[in-house]
């Protein structure tokens, strides 16, 4: 069984440019879940997605959006990017009904120059 | 205070002996725990998944959960070089509530 797939793996971006991150998750499993993952703040959850709707939502501001597709795939856009945004973005996915278990992706390694 | 207080190390342990790895946590409502693993420059890979308080092993590894001390410990026996990662606790309240919470995580080298 295929695992979660992130494109691209990396990127580099310049101040004020806006970048979109894409996120294909596990067969079957329709929730999908973005993380970024930074060396000071560790990883925090920015928002989950499950049936196109987002269900979730972390303490993010809203240069940072995201959207699943009727496929399950999801994708997440960062606007006007700041220097601070560098980080690793993860993306996990899950099969909601039963376990929780969350598996990840290899995630996009994004700088902000 | 964070919700999940987990001792970033970093840790370094000769091959063979017993590691242990631990995480706090102060949130009552957590439900599921889990430990992930991650290699430099790799997406976190999920070890160990637990729901209620008590012992669940997987090979070498153990992971343990007391909710009434709301403390949760990964034990990882006859360690080996190639365990050197890091090693991320995580946690959620699940019924729908996907948002994992995780700790700092703690970084493991395994000496040859």
């Amino acid at each position: 069984k295929a695992g979660v797939t992130q494109t691209p793996r990396y990127l580099i971006k310049t101040r004020g440019q806006q970048v979109t991150l894409s996120c294909s998750p596990i067969s079957g499993h329709r929730s999908v879940s973005w993380y970024q993952q930074t060396p000071g703040q560790g990883l925090q959850f920015l928002f989950e997605y499950f049936s196109e709707t987002q269900r979730n939502k972390g303490n993010f501001p809203g240069r940072f959006s995201g959207r699943q597709f009727s496929n399950s795939r999801s994708e997440m856009n960062v606007s006007t990017l700041e220097l601070g945004d560098s980080a690793l973005y993860l993306c996990a996915s899950s099969w909601v009904g039963g376990s929780n278990e969350q598996f990840f992706g290899p995630g996009t390694r994004l700088t902000v120059l | 205070q964070k919700e999940v207080e987990q001792d970033p190390g970093p840790l370094s342990v000769p091959e063979g002996a017993i590691v242990s790895l631990n995480c706090t946590y102060s949130n009552s409502a957590f439900q599921y725990f889990m430990w992930y693993r991650q290699y430099s420059r790799k997406g976190p890979e999920l070890l160990m998944y637990t729901y209620s308080s008590g012992n669940k092993e997987d090979g070498r590894f153990t992971a343990q959960v007391d909710k009434s001390s709301k403390y949760i410990s990964l034990f990882i026996r006859d360690s080996q070089p190639s365990d050197s990662a890091t090693y991320l606790c995580a946690m959620n309240q699940g019924q729908g509530a996907q948002k994992l919470v995780f700790g700092q995580g703690t970084r493991l080298t395994i000496n040859p």
